[in-house]
This record gives C-alpha cells, structure tokens and sequence, in this order.
C-alpha cells in the first residue's frame, strides 16, 4: 500500500470555480503535511502546510482530518494560472518525506 | 525563501558513463539534502538521505554504489550516477532543509533531466 495516495485527475474546470482535492496517507504516526505544486517539467514548490485546525491562505484552504488520515486542499476562483500538479506530502520522521503521485488540475478560459 | 541550485539543468551521455550533479544550497547551511528521482507522470521517489560530513542514507532499491552522493559542506551535495544506462534516464531533483525557516519544510533545486543514450 502506498503511503500517500491521491486521485491522479485530470480535474478540467472552468475559470472561477471551486475544486478540491483530497489526499489519504497510511502511517498514522504521520506528523507534519504539505501541498506542494509542481508546474510541468519543473520542481515541486511549496504551496502551503497544513495545521491540525486548518488553515487559508487567500484562495486556498487546507484541512487535516487525523481521524480519517486525509487531508484537503480546496482552491476557490480557480484561475487560468492555477493549472499544474499538486502533490500531496507527508512527513513520517524528521527525514522522511513521502509524496503522492499528484493531481493534475487543468483551468479552462 | 531559501533557494537550492543544481547544475547541470539537463544532460545528455553515453550508456557506460558517469554523470554528477551538483546541488547547493545558495543562502543558508543546509546539515540535510535529499535526492529525488521522477519519471514521466510518476511522483517523487526518494532515492537517499544526504547527512553533511558522513554517509548518505539509501532508500530501500536504490543501489549505493551505483549512485554515488557526498555532503563534504554544509552548502554541496553531489549526486554520481556510475555506469549509467537509459533506465537510468530521468529528472533528478535535489532539495534540502533550511533549519532557520522551519523544521519541517524543504526547498527544491530546479532539478536536473538525464537523458542516457
């Protein structure tokens, strides 16, 4: 079983609309988590971590579920510049990070 | 932000050769960096745990001789594919911690496309 797992998409969406998208990981020992974005053929940047409570940052919010072992991320007015992958991310220990496959958001004009 | 360089961006050799990449951490002391390998459409694998001053630890698979790293400062991690062949062919990212910004969260280089022919 993987350790992070995420719905590969592609999610196509209008310009403006909300989309979510959800993560799962396995270790319940699992102690910090991240949304990293990664445009095409280019490295992963850091989008936001996610805090217990939950946590927004402008068009974006990221929930944690510990519970259920998922976490969300919910993107509200998509724009045209927010197509690229979002990979979910996990850390296990101080160094070990595991990251999901990614999912792919494509947003049409 | 802390920004993590590698050179070369992309490279091209011949099956049986050796390629190193170079990854640096530009505005900070990086004790940590890690090596990731993509391939197309596939997530990160992490491939080894770099440690400044003794032995990179290998992620279960990744052959330790074959890719050779070494932290010899607290700024370079080098990463040496010995021997390499067009399986070998991918997109190797490096990224390292800044202990200053954070505990947790680490900084990606640009990464590096191999391509063995």
């Amino acid at each position: 079983r993987k350790e992070v797992e995420q719905d590969p998409g592609p999610f196509n969406v209008p310009e403006g609309a909300t989309v979510a998208f959800n993560c799962t990981y396995s270790n319940s020992a699992s102690q910090s988590f991240f949304w990293y974005r990664q445009d095409c053929r280019k490295e992963p940047k850091l989008l936001m971590s996610v805090y217990s409570s939950g946590n927004e940052d402008g068009r974006f919010t990221a929930q944690l579920n510990r519970a259920s072992q998922y976490i969300s991320l919910l993107i509200r007015d998509s724009k045209l510049s927010d197509s690229a992958t979002y990979l979910c991310v996990v850390n296990i220990d101080f160094n070990k990070f595991y990251f999901g496959s990614g999912t792919k958001l494509n947003v049409k004009p | 932000g802390a920004v993590v360089s590698q050179h070369p961006s992309w490279v091209i050799c011949k099956s049986g050769t050796s390629v190193k990449i170079e990854c640096r951490s530009l505005d900070f002391q990086a004790t940590t960096m890690f090596w990731y390998r993509q391939f197309p459409k596939q997530s990160l694998m992490l491939m080894a745990t770099s440690n400044e001053g003794s032995k990179a630890t290998y992620e279960q698979g990744v052959e330790k001789d074959k890719f050779l790293i070494n932290h010899a400062s607290l700024t370079l991690s080098t990463l040496t594919v010995t021997s390499a062949h067009p399986e070998d062919s991918s997109f190797y990212i490096c990224s390292a911690r800044d202990p200053g910004q954070g505990p947790k969260e680490q900084y990606f280089g640009p990464g590096t496309r191999l391509t063995v022919t």
